[in-house]
Parts: structure tokens; sequence; C-alpha cells
């Protein structure tokens, strides 16, 4: 079984500020996938980034960055230089594939943390 | 591309009548999800279909819930009866094949149905 915890329900950052919102994970599974979306109020999902449990190198898209720990199961994502239009929930999902080898498509999310920019 | 589409965005009903969400995938993509958003239980996974087939339901929470996938390019999501704590927004999202274990699987979310029932 996977699960995902986000310990922060709630963040606030001022604007052009950096933050990390943390995520940690638990599977058995052989490999995996690590994934953030961000829901702003309008309520749409949209996918920020990936990260590969064998990348060897953090994800980075734009200001978007994950900070990935193997070892400790853990898969933080960084904004850099916040904005006001970065406030929204924001939720890390993993995918998994068991020793089996079949895959499994689904994504387990954690609860989420909402994030504030404040200006 | 238009993106993965649902209908209706809202959705008002009265306890006991049936509800029919519907979801149009990206073209081409090979795997639908269905997910539900609660504040309580956050995002769950209800079912998910590869190439028009259900893989696993084990999320679907009672037998008033079923889903189907006539073709590649629909599917729908039926509660019936509904109750009041079927509640919440629906998504469905798609996402093409891909393999194991260096590439990824994103899957693109629809809008949504914010499901109310009374």
């Amino acid at each position: 079984a996977q699960k995902i915890t986000q310990t922060q329900p709630g963040m606030f950052v001022q604007e052009k500020e950096a933050v990390t919102l943390d995520c940690t994970y638990d599977t058995s599974d052989q490999s995996y996938g690590l994934f953030w979306y961000k829901q702003p109020s309008s309520g749409e999902m949209i996918f920020l980034i990936y990260q590969g449990s064998y990348d060897e190198q953090n994800a980075t898209e734009g200001r978007y960055s994950l900070n990935f720990q193997k070892a400790r199961k853990s898969a933080n994502l960084v904004i850099s230089a916040s904005q006001l239009g970065d406030s929204a929930m924001y939720f890390c999902a993993m995918r998994g594939r068991p020793y089996s080898g079949a895959g499994s498509y689904q994504l387990t999310f954690g609860k989420g943390t909402k994030l504030s920019v404040i200006p | 591309d238009a993106g993965v589409i649902q209908s209706p965005r809202h959705e008002v009903t009265e306890m006991g009548q049936e509800v029919t969400l519907r979801c149009k995938p990206i073209s081409g993509h090979d795997y639908l999800f269905w997910y539900r958003q609660t504040m309580m239980r956050g995002l769950e996974l209800l079912i998910y279909f590869n190439n028009n087939v259900p893989i696993d339901d084990s999320g679907m929470p009672e037998d008033r819930f079923s889903a189907k996938m006539p073709n590649a390019s629909f599917s729908t999501l039926k509660i019936q009866p509904s109750e009041p704590r079927d509640s919440a927004v629906y998504f469905c999202a798609s996402s093409p094949i891909e393999g194991f274990p260096s590439s990824y699987n994103e899957q693109f979310f629809g809008p949504g149905t914010r499901l109310t029932v009374l």
C-alpha cells in the first residue's frame, strides 16, 4: 500500500520569497513516481512537476523544483519567487509499481497544503 | 486538444434521485480515472479503465455507484439512488499509455463536477 503525508495544512509566504511544501511517502514498490499538483480556488487540478524514483537529479520546472531525498522518503516542493497567483492547494501524489511487475496506474494523493501568498 | 471534458459542471439533486456524470477523455489516452474529492477524505480514486475495460473498482464506495466506458471517448459515473453524503467534487482524468520505470504518467484532469445532494 502507498501512503502520502503532507503535514502542513496551511502555509503563508511573502510575495517574492521562496517556500517549501513538505511531502513524505511510504511504499514498498520497486519503482515509483512522485507528482505535485496545484488546485486553485477555481477547482481544476494542474500538474506541476514529476520525480522518478530512479532519477538521480532533482526535477525542476521553471520556478518549481522538487527536493527528492529517497532515503528519507521525502519529496518536498520548492517554489521560488512566490507570486500572488501561487495561492492555491498543493497536492503531492505517488504512483508505484509493485515487485510483481504489474503496473498500477492510479495516483495516491496526500491531503494537501493550502498556500497563501501575502503581498 | 480541448482537454478532458466533464459534464455537468454543477449538479444539484434531491436524495434518492439518479445522478449521471459524464466524461470525455483526451483523444488517444488509454487510461481513464474517476476521483472523488471531499474535505474529509481528500482525493480518492473510485475506479479506473484501461482501453475501456475497468481495471480497479475497489474505490467505488458501494453498489449505488457504477461506472461504464462504452467507447474510448466517453465514460459515465452513475449514482443511484443518491444520498447527501455523496456530495463532493467528482473528477475525471485521463493519461496516455507509457512504461516504467523511467517514464511517467501525468494524469490530465477535467474541471470536475460539483455534486450537491439535498
